[in-house]
């Protein structure tokens, strides 16, 4: 099985539409982040999580919220999705003495 | 914002080369890594260098830093087509335990 493991892989959706994806780790990092990646521009910070209780905005955080059920759980929500929003999603998690990143598959998401 | 700009965008090269991407990057940083991502894949660690080390090797990889242009490169050498991939420098800046990539460097490696 996968350390870092995100669901779905893949979903279509609608513009308005509340979406939801999922991150769950076995590595046992209290560091989880969630990355946005398009096309021409990498990698963009949407928010990072140092513990259950610690929860930042990143660089790209607006119409996203993020909810951290447990160490090993990250999840990333659209409220209400909008075809910009359309991308690839990494969740990732960091190890602290090491500084350095673990990455999932990645979510893709096209909302219509 | 973009913490690393990468140079090139996209490199094309025949098995066998060397290639050589930099990174640039804006502020002080604690460490600078390299990652690697096959395509539509997850990224990769490939290697971290510390703000105090210049140069740092693993295996084909070779890594330098430069603080005081605020640079990095990484080389890779005897390129294999299976070297072909983006690869993309992440700056710690040490505030609050955030990596910040670059755009990335395409590399195509011609068998």
């Amino acid at each position: 099985d996968a350390d870092v493991t995100q669901t779905p892989r893949n979903r279509i959706t609608k513009t308005g539409k509340r979406i939801m994806l999922e991150c769950s780790q076995t590595k046992g990092h209290d560091r989880m982040y969630w990355y946005r990646q398009d096309p021409g521009l990498g990698l963009r910070l949407i928010y990072y999580s140092f513990d259950v209780k610690d929860i930042n905005k990143g660089e790209i955080s607006d119409g996203y919220s993020v909810s951290r059920q447990a160490q090993a759980k990250f999840s990333l929500s659209l409220e209400s999705a909008i075809p910009n929003q359309t991308a690839l999603y990494f969740c990732a998690t960091r190890d602290s003495y090491t500084g350095e990143l673990f990455f999932g598959e990645g979510s893709r998401l096209t909302v219509l | 914002s973009q913490q690393g700009e990468e140079d090139p965008q996209a490199l094309s090269i025949q098995e066998g080369e060397n290639a050589t991407m930099n990174c640039s990057y804006k502020t002080s940083i604690n460490n600078l890594q390299w990652y690697r991502q096959n395509s539509g894949r997850g990224l990769v660690h490939l290697i971290l260098i510390r703000s105090n080390e210049r140069e740092k090797h693993s295996g084909r990889l070779r890594v330098t830093l430069d603080t005081s242009k605020k640079s990095s490169s990484l080389l890779i050498t005897a390129s294999r087509a299976a070297d072909t991939a983006s690869y993309f420098c992440a700056t710690d800046n040490n505030q609050g335990g955030k990596l910040i990539f670059g755009q990335g460097t395409e590399l195509s490696v011609k068998p």
